[in-house]
């Protein structure tokens, strides 16, 4: 069994809707959370980083992290065709190795 | 501005042949990871360096080596390249500490092996 499991889509939604991406994790070490996007033929960029449970807003964007069920989720309200790409969870314990998700691919349609 | 940047963009090579793979990162970061990204598998760890002389095995190690002789350069070398290496390769760096809470990533390199 991965240490983090991602559903890799792909997700396709309407322009405006509210989309929700989701992981699964099976270490209780893990203690910082993170989610990146990844655009086509680029390299993954840092979206949102919370630190243990609790929720974080950024704009259109919120990550929530609940510890007791060992599950993530990142929110994207009013979605845009610029945030059509892929988006990996990551997590880390208290050392230096990042766990990615596989990915999951996202087309929001105007 | 710093950045990671990540040479050859594209490669094809043959079967058999050795191929290095180039990294640099100016963020002056101890922390430097290659990983490989195929559809279905997401990114796997290859190898991880933690600082000057250091070198660990990731997920996928095998037919793959690194070696670490200063802060800013982490190349990746496929001994003898295999059909089963043709993939995206993403080098990345991060600094020390419980705080490093990000990972920056080079553009990739895409590798052919034919």
């Amino acid at each position: 069994q991965k240490e983090v499991e991602q559903d890799p889509g792909p997700l396709s939604v309407p322009e405006g809707a509210i989309v929700s991406l989701n992981c699964t994790y099976s270490n209780s070490a893990f203690q910082y959370f993170m989610w990146y996007r990844q655009y086509s033929r680029k390299g993954p960029e840092l979206l949102m980083y919370t630190y243990s449970s609790g929720n974080k807003e950024d704009g259109r964007f919120t990550a929530q992290v609940d510890k007791s069920s060992k599950y993530i989720s990142l929110f994207i309200r009013d979605s845009q065709p610029s945030d059509s790409a892929t988006y990996l969870c990551a997590m880390r314990r208290t050392g230096n190795q990042f766990y990615f998700g596989t990915g999951t691919s996202l087309t929001v349609i105007p | 501005d710093a950045e990671i940047t990540q040479s050859p963009r594209h490669k094809i090579t043959e079967t058999g042949r050795q191929v290095t793979l180039a990294c640099h990162q100016t963020w002056n970061h101890n922390n430097m990871f290659w990983y490989r990204q195929d559809l279905g598998h997401g990114l796997r760890l290859i190898h991880y360096s933690y600082g000057v002389h250091d070198t660990n095995k990731g997920e996928v190690s095998d037919g793959y080596s690194v070696s670490r002789s200063n802060t800013e350069d982490l190349p990746l070398t496929l001994e003898s390249a295999a059909s089963s290496q043709t993939s995206v390769y993403f080098c990345a760096s991060s600094e020390s500490g419980p705080m490093n809470t990000e990972a920056f990533f080079g553009q990739g390199t895409r590798l052919t092996v034919v």
